[in-house]
């Protein structure tokens, strides 16, 4: 069975703290792994990554992924309020169809 | 905004009984997906429908049932209501489905609550 798991469940920190998301997966045909940040209803995108060792960044936000290992980190550097948030992890299952597997979601919060 | 439609936003009901959720995928696209967040499970595929046709099942009840229609849009119908169906219902579109990564946009959401 398909599976991606994510660490913490729930994290608290301080502005400007840099924080580390984890996401490790089980997954048949794996091509990509997906981040989404969801604050108050739809997730909304944050990174793509297809290939191992090749950092994605945004701003503050960075990601990459390790495909022997079966992993993915999020990094969130000098966090900021709107920061807090769930951040989802999920993998596309694509079959001659298409589903995406996500984990159970960190939930960060960033106290001022 | 991502240009998918739903509704209800809010929907409050009984144990028992029957309510439809309604999805306007964005304009173009093909492939509709519907998925379930409650607590205890976290985001959870249903179902994907492509161009009508259902494509892929995932942990979908019996009670449950969906279909799009020649217009693309797509309805999620919920029947005989527990009270573990309380949750988000997320409606996402994609242009096509299952031969290559598709991005998935999503909808506001359906809250349903199940008293």
């Amino acid at each position: 069975e398909d599976k991606v798991v994510q660490s913490p469940l729930s994290l608290v920190v301080h502005e400007g703290d840099t924080v580390t998301l984890n996401c490790s997966y089980e997954v048949t045909n794996f091509r990509s792994l997906l981040w989404y940040k969801q604050e108050k209803k739809a997730p909304t995108f944050l990174f793509m990554l297809t290939s191992s060792g090749i950092e994605k960044k945004s701003g503050r936000l960075s990601s990459i992924l390790d495909k022997k290992e079966l992993f993915s980190i999020l990094n969130i550097t000098a966090t900021q309020t709107g920061d807090s948030a769930v951040y989802l992890c999920a993998v596309p299952i694509i079959q001659g169809a298409q589903k995406l597997v996500f984990g159970q979601g960190t939930r960060l919060t960033i106290n001022p | 905004d991502s240009g998918v439609t739903q509704t209800p936003k809010h929907l409050i009901t009984a144990t028992g009984q029957r309510v439809t959720l309604r999805c306007s995928p964005r304009s173009g696209d093909l492939s509709v997906y519907w998925y379930q967040q409650s607590l205890d499970q976290g985001l959870q595929f249903l179902i994907q429908y492509y161009n009508g046709e259902e494509r892929a099942k995932g942990n979908i009840l019996e009670r449950f049932s969906a279909q799009q229609f020649p217009d693309l849009h797509s309805e999620l119908n919920l029947s005989s209501l527990e009270l573990g169906d309380s949750a988000l219902y997320f409606c996402a579109s994609s242009e096509e489905a299952g031969v290559k990564y598709n991005e998935q946009f999503f909808g506001p959401g359906t809250r349903l609550t199940v008293l």
